[in-house]
């Protein structure tokens, strides 16, 4: 499967606690973007990287939250002292491109839930 | 900046009848792509269809057709022939076409529209 892997699928996390949060994207791809879902909403954007920079973090929240994304492996996103407020399903997607008519391919996401 | 509204939270739909959800959007741009993506259970992001703005033309793909009206900025689909596996939420998703500019092509998402399809 040349799709983009996300891990873990499902994430617990007590209060206080880091979640480390990985995707590999698509082969070929430098392009990230990380969405997150809270319950019974739709994505948002958090944060867009191509490799080795953070392009556009406006919609990661300044504290606790960061992201990057290597020149080797995967793009990690990590929650520091984690609160019940994260919990939600995170998505990463991957684009061959930036800005063009190309699709972003999403992973399945990760659950994270925090008790 | 750019703003999806789904105003429908539940749909429901008979098995092979035709089901339409609708989408409205806020821009100011005069390019940019329209997606609508499918959310089973399985919380998988499949993307069904999409639109450039560009093109007069309406998308489809099989039994799923969008209908785009740029000066309304609505961009409705319509589900032809609804099958049980269609069962999902939905989202309507805008991506600006700002080659240079500092949208990076990230996506907009509505709010989603739950659809069940009953047997």
């Amino acid at each position: 499967n040349a799709g983009v892997m996300q891990n873990p699928r499902h994430l617990v996390r007590r209060r206080g606690q880091e979640a480390r949060l990985r995707c590999s994207p698509v082969k070929g791809h430098s392009h990230v973007y990380w969405y997150r879902q809270l319950p019974e909403e739709g994505l948002k954007f958090m944060v867009y990287l191509q490799k080795e920079n953070i392009i556009d973090e406006s919609g990661m929240p300044k504290e606790r939250f960061s992201a990057e994304f290597p020149k080797e492996g995967p793009s990690i996103l990590r929650i520091q002292q984690v609160v019940r407020g994260d919990s939600a399903a995170y998505f990463c997607a991957s684009s061959a491109r930036g800005f063009s008519n190309q699709p972003q391919h999403f992973g399945d996401g990760t659950r994270l839930s925090i008790l | 900046a750019q703003t999806v509204t789904q105003s429908q939270p539940e749909m429901s739909v008979q098995e092979a009848e035709t089901v339409t959800l609708s989408c409205t959007y806020d821009t100011s741009e005069s390019d940019y792509y329209l997606f609508w993506y499918k959310q089973p259970p399985s919380r998988q992001m499949i993307l069904v269809i999409r639109q450039e703005a560009y093109k007069q033309q309406n998308a489809t793909e099989n039994r799923f057709s969008v209908n785009f009206q740029k000066a309304a900025k609505s961009f409705s689909l319509k589900i032809s022939d609804s099958q049980l596996g269609d069962a999902a939420m939905y989202f309507c998703a805008y991506r600006s076409d700002d080659a240079g500019g500092t949208s990076y092509g990230k996506l907009t998402f509505g709010q989603g529209t739950i659809l069940t399809v009953h047997p």
